[in-house]
């Protein structure tokens, strides 16, 4: 069975400080990782995806991805209380095969002001 | 781009009645739509795998029956809750296939069936 294990925090963090969120897979075949953020009583939204080994920068968020330890993490720089939410890591095939992502149960992260 | 409408927003329903949810793809076409439910502070979980024009792929202990699915276009697909019970109350998110761009989310449907 493939799993995505989150730790489910939460994770707290002062205003202006890196968060770190991690997640593990099981399926060594996962070939696409996803890093989502999640607001209560909302849906998902895409924070960034990657496909490659190594880190992937987008504005504050980099994620990091090591295949050989079945890793992938997320980190945000200068948190923001705007960033309190639970994220949430899916992995899956090769995006062109359409196939479905498994997700994790989530993270929940608190920037404390 | 990849605007997803996803209506209701929110429904309220007594049990024995069925409530039908929509999922629209506003500026692009989407072949292959997965429906999830979410139940509080829990993950997303899948319920069914659909492609246009095709029946539905029902994920194990998620039954066909009560959880109709239609996608008879690219732009619209429906999950219809039939025969809603108590325990039908959840969180519903529809989430269209992007392609290489992987996957984006509707807004997401709050049932309440009382």
């Amino acid at each position: 069975q493939k799993e995505v294990e989150q730790n489910s925090g939460p994770l707290s963090v002062p205003e202006g400080a890196i968060a770190s969120l991690n997640c593990t897979y099981s399926d060594r075949g996962s070939q696409s990782f996803f890093w989502y953020r999640q607001y209560s009583g909302k849906s998902p939204e895409l924070i960034m995806f990657i496909y490659s080994n190594g880190d992937k920068e987008d504005g504050r968020f980099t994620a990091q991805l090591n295949k050989a330890s079945q890793y992938v993490s997320l980190l945000i720089r200068d948190s923001q209380p705007s960033d309190s939410a639970t994220y949430l890591c899916a992995v899956g095939p090769y995006m062109e095969y359409g196939n479905k992502l498994v997700f994790g149960a989530g993270t929940i992260l608190r920037v404390k002001s | 781009g990849a605007v997803v409408s996803q209506h209701p927003s929110r429904v309220i329903c007594k049990s024995g009645t069925s409530v039908k949810i929509e999922c629209r793809s506003l500026d692009f076409q989407a072949t292959t739509m997965f429906w999830y439910r979410q139940f509080p502070k829990k993950s997303l979980m899948l319920m069914a795998t659909s492609n246009e024009g095709s029946k539905a792929t029902y994920e194990q202990g998620v039954e066909k029956d009560k959880f109709l699915i239609n996608h008879a276009s690219l732009t619209l697909s429906t999950l219809t809750v039939t025969s809603a019970h108590p325990e039908d109350s959840s969180f519903y998110i529809c989430s269209p296939r992007l392609g290489a761009q992987g996957y984006t989310f509707g807004s997401g449907t709050r049932l309440t069936v009382v």
